[in-house]
């Protein structure tokens, strides 16, 4: 098992709510990814945290945001939930930024 | 825009039997990384490939990147149930101010018959 914690497990919002979910990284890790994967589908790469700073974001909205704490830890945040948000949502640590991708456990949220 | 193409998405052996999955990318890659993800589970780091014409091995797995670093393969030599699981390519893209996006294709789910 990595190192990497995510919290919650689930999660079942309505829409257009808001969520959080938070993300511990490996010890020694500076850089924290986020990913969204729907069910039979590859991971979608949502953004990179490097040093408390967004390194890199895929083709998500801006109702997608993010944050990485002085200690590395990360938090999603997600807007106006649509039902399309229904997913498993992965965080990733790793040591600099493209280096083998540590996966958490992840946390399926479902948007009713 | 950037896309990884992973075939086949399924693909059912018998135990013992060989298996290869294929990832195309349409632009070049910095880099390319391997994953598996057991069902219920979450992706696991297998290797990372760099260099074109990179060939590696781990046992009974052997992971090429192709020489214009646009192709990959993972082989599977005599599969054993073990190794039943999801397998994903993950295609490295830096772009301006060297950011980056790790792109993963759709996936090859490898059923193995006992």
């Amino acid at each position: 098992e990595t190192g990497v914690t995510q919290s919650p497990t689930h999660l079942i919002k309505t829409r257009g709510q808001q969520v959080t979910l938070r993300c511990s990284s490996q010890s020694g890790h500076n850089t924290v990814s986020w990913y969204q994967q729907a069910l039979g589908q590859g991971p979608q790469f949502i953004f990179q945290y490097y040093r408390e700073e967004e390194n890199g974001r895929g083709n998500f909205p801006p109702r997608f945001s993010g944050l990485q704490f002085p200690n590395y830890s990360s938090e999603l945040n997600v807007n106006a939930l649509e039902l399309d948000d229904s997913a498993l949502y992965l965080c990733a640590s790793s040591r600099t930024e493209y280096n083998e991708q540590f996966f958490g456990p992840g946390t399926r949220l479902t948007v009713l | 825009g950037q896309q990884v193409m992973q075939i086949p998405q399924y693909q059912h052996v018998q135990e013992g039997e060989d298996f290869t999955t294929y990832c195309n990318s349409s632009t070049t890659l910095s880099n390319i990384q391997w994953y598996k993800q057991r069902p219920g589970g979450h992706p696991v780091f297998l290797i990372q490939l760099v260099k074109s014409g990179e060939v590696k091995k781990q046992k009974r797995l052997t992971f090429q990147f192709g020489e214009a670093k646009k192709n990959s393969s993972l082989h599977i030599t005599a599969t054993q149930t073990t190794d039943v699981g999801t397998y994903f390519c993950a295609g490295l893209r830096l772009g301006s101010g060297n950011t980056g996006k790790l792109i993963f294709g759709q996936g090859t789910t490898l059923q193995v018959k006992p």
